[in-house]
């Protein structure tokens, strides 16, 4: 079965660059999240999006900026990156934001080194 | 979801008995529940789930029980199996909104042959 992909898994940058997170939910899902898992800390929600619009969001720095587009896809925009910022990232994505509670099914994740 | 830093609470079984996760809830509002499983460098995976009408729901080798009046929600695995070794987190949502979830504090379970 199809599963959440994210890209890069790997990304290592160095302070006060930028960062852009690519996110591809599973078919005929159309609600993707993000969160944000520091090192032994548990994930934490930054944003969400429901049919391309932002449905949630959660303790996501000014700094980040999200979007989705037509195809479902997500980018996850981070700039001015801190060294704080280094964590993984994980996009979940499920079914429908109005299917009355569901599981989320979350990617591999992308592990963000900042130097 | 709280911020624990680097010290997960620990669980240390044998391998074949049962094991019991524990989890407080602060959301009153939460009417959605989930418990996930996940394993080193990878993201998490869906073990169970269960709604804010029930008290318990199984699986196969797993029990999830909710009780509302101290916000507080297990997770049981039976005949623990060395790939059980992994952090479970507990996770709760509102089943009308935006539906984000909000995890609670990991726990590290490690299955000793």
């Amino acid at each position: 079965a199809a599963g959440v992909i994210q890209s890069p898994r790997h990304l290592i940058k160095e302070k006060r660059e930028t960062a852009t997170l690519k996110c591809y939910p599973i078919p005929r899902h159309d609600t993707v999240y993000w969160y944000q898992q520091g090192p032994g800390q548990d994930p934490q929600f930054l944003i969400s999006f429901y049919e391309k619009m932002q449905s949630d969001k959660g303790s996501i720095p000014d700094r980040f900026s999200a979007q989705q587009f037509s195809d479902y896809h997500s980018e996850l925009n981070m700039s001015s990156l801190e060294l704080g910022d280094s964590a993984l990232y994980f996009c979940a994505s499920s079914p429908s934001l109005t299917s009355a509670g569901g599981e989320q099914f979350f990617g591999p994740g992308t592990r963000l080194t900042v130097l | 979801g709280e911020s624990v830093g680097l010290h997960l609470p620990t669980l240390s079984v044998q391998e074949g008995d049962n094991s019991i996760i524990n989890c407080a809830y602060s959301n009153s509002a939460s009417d959605y529940f989930i418990w996930y499983k996940q394993e080193s460098g990878k993201g998490p995976q869906f073990i169970i789930d269960i709604r804010s009408n029930m008290d318990k729901r199984q699986g196969q080798r797993v029990t999830v029980l909710l009780n509302k009046t101290v916000k507080h929600l297990s997770l049981q695995i039976a005949a623990t199996q060395p790939g059980d070794s992994a952090v479970y987190f507990c996770a709760e949502s509102e089943i009308q909104g935006a539906q984000k979830l909000v995890f609670g504090q990991g726990t590290r379970l490690t299955i000793n042959p």
